[in-house]
C-alpha cells in the first residue's frame, strides 16, 4: 500500500462551488497530517494542520479519522485563486513528510 | 512574516560536476530538511538534520548527497558528480521545534543538469 494516496483529479469546479479531497494513508505515515497547496512550479505551502477532532479554518475544513486511515479536506465557497494542487501530507516517526501526489484543482468563473 | 530563503533560483550545471544548494532556515528553527521533485511527480524527502548531524535520510541520499550547516545561518546540500536524474526541484524546509510541527519550505531551487 502506497504510504499516502490521493485521487490526482482534476477537480474542475465553478466559482461558489463546495469541493471535497479525500486521502488515505498507511501507517509508516501516521505522526501527524498536514494539508499543503502547490502553485504550479512553487514551493509547498502549509494550508492547515488536521486533527481528530477536526478542524476548520475558514472556508477550509479538515477530517482525521484515524480507524479508517481517511483524510479529507473541504473547500467552500471556492474561489478562482483557490486553483492549486492539494497535497496530503503525513508525516513519518523521524519528522520527515510523506506527500501524496497531489489533487489538482480548477475553479472556473 | 519570516521565511525559508533559498538560492540560487535555477542552476545549469554539467553531468558529473557538483553542485551546492544553499538554504537559510527560519532563525529560531532548530530542524532543517531537504526535499526534492521531480517535474510531474511528488515532493519526495531526502535528509532531516538536527543539532548538527543528520537525523533521518531517505535511500534517495546516497553517497553523492551531504549536507552541512557551515554557521549559524546557511544550511547546504552538495551532490557530488551530478547525473541527469539530479535534474529536479530542491527545497529546503524548516521546522521550530519537535516532530509535529509544520515545514516551512523555502521556493526551491530548479536544478538542471546538461
Amino acid at each position: 500500500r502506497k504510504e499516502v494516496e490521493q485521487d490526482p483529479g482534476p477537480f474542475n469546479v465553478p466559482e461558489g462551488a463546495t469541493v471535497a479531497f479525500n486521502c488515505t494513508y498507511s501507517n509508516s505515515a501516521s505522526q501527524s497530517f498536514f494539508w499543503y497547496r502547490q502553485d504550479c512550479r512553487k514551493e509547498p505551502k502549509l494550508l492547515m494542520s488536521v486533527y481528530s477532532s477536526g478542524n476548520e479554518d475558514g472556508r477550509f475544513t479538515a477530517q482525521l479519522n484515524r480507524a479508517s486511515q481517511y483524510i479529507s479536506l473541504l473547500i467552500r465557497d471556492s474561489k478562482l485563486s483557490d486553483s492549486a494542487t492539494y497535497l496530503c501530507v503525513g508525516r513519518g516517526s523521524q519528522g520527515n513528510l510523506i506527500f501524496g501526489k497531489g489533487t489538482k484543482l480548477s475553479v472556473k468563473p | 512574516e519570516p521565511e525559508v530563503t533559498q538560492t540560487p533560483s535555477h542552476q545549469v550545471t554539467q553531468m558529473g560536476q557538483e553542485v551546492i544548494l544553499r538554504c537559510v532556515p527560519i532563525s529560531n528553527h532548530l530542524y532543517f530538511y531537504w526535499y526534492r521533485q521531480i517535474l510531474g511527480q511528488k515532493v519526495e524527502f531526502l535528509v532531516s538534520f538536527y543539532n548538527n548531524e543528520i537525523s533521518e535520510k531517505s535511500e534517495i541520499f546516497d553517497d553523492q548527497f551531504s549536507v552541512e550547516r557551515p554557521d549559524g545561518s546557511n544550511f547546504t546540500l552538495k551532490i557530488r558528480s551530478t547525473k541527469l536524474e539530479d535534474s529536479a526541484m530542491y527545497f529546503c524546509a524548516s521546522s521550530e521545534t519537535g516532530v509535529h510541527q509544520p515545514q516551512h519550505f523555502g521556493d526551491g531551487t530548479r536544478l538542471s543538469i546538461l
